[in-house]
């Protein structure tokens, strides 16, 4: 089935520690995004990516890195400079742009990255 | 930058009830959307609406953009336990993931 797999579900970080967040897709999107959840909060977002080999930050990126070197696959690291990680972390991807189907404004997510620290 | 307040932040009903929720922003949008998020999974679509005064409905789910531009309401019929969760609205001025507002969410608990 299509879809979007985030791994892991859950994670553990110490203090100090990078750690990555796994994102891949079998959709054919070219647009993926990273989000954080916060309980109470609306879903903020962290970086997004157009397409291959192109990233740009969103509204919460400090502390955080991503790369985007295959259409299917956009890790997120959460680096030890991000002194606040606790959260639900998830990947979304949408159509392509000019599709006519009106579908390129719809996010497709995953199922979560809940990240705490040790 | 835009900001939606969705409100209320949480209901709490008995089985069968009717839910109704909005979402208001001081900006317009071109487009609103709302999605569902189940306890530890990821939010899935559940209504677009792409102009104002649409009225879409998704089985027992209707929703409708409001006339100014500024507002969305969706509305929940006869409700199931099921329906538990957060639904949030999202709007965008422009076509394009990244340029999606959402809201807090509303946490719906339904008592069988």
């Amino acid at each position: 089935d299509g879809g979007i797999t985030q791994s892991p579900k859950y994670l553990f970080r110490k203090e100090g520690q990078n750690v990555t967040l796994s994102c891949e897709q079998n959709l054919n999107h070219d647009a993926m995004y990273w989000y954080r959840q916060d309980p109470g909060q609306g879903l903020r977002l962290i970086y997004y990516s157009q397409i291959v080999n192109d990233f740009q930050k969103g509204d919460i990126a400090e502390g955080y890195s991503v790369s985007r070197e295959k259409k299917e696959s956009f890790p997120l690291t959460v680096t030890s400079a991000q002194k606040n990680p606790t959260a639900f972390y998830l990947c979304a991807s949408s159509p392509p742009a000019g599709t006519g189907s009106s579908t390129n404004e719809k996010l497709f997510f995953g199922s979560g990255t809940q990240l705490s620290v040790l | 930058g835009q900001q939606l307040n969705q409100s209320p932040q949480s209901m709490f009903i008995q089985e069968g009830e009717d839910v109704s929720m909005n979402c208001t922003s001081s900006s317009i949008f071109n487009t609103w959307l709302w999605y569902k998020q189940d306890p530890g999974e990821g939010p899935v679509l559940l209504i677009a609406l792409y102009k104002a005064g649409e009225l879409t409905s998704n089985g027992r789910l209707t929703a409708q953009f409001g006339i100014t531009r500024k507002d969305s309401f969706l509305n929940i019929s006869a409700s199931i336990p099921s329906d538990v969760g957060i639904y949030f609205c999202a709007g965008q001025l422009e076509t394009g993931g990244f340029k999606t507002i959402f809201g807090a969410g509303t946490r719906l608990f339904v008592k069988a």
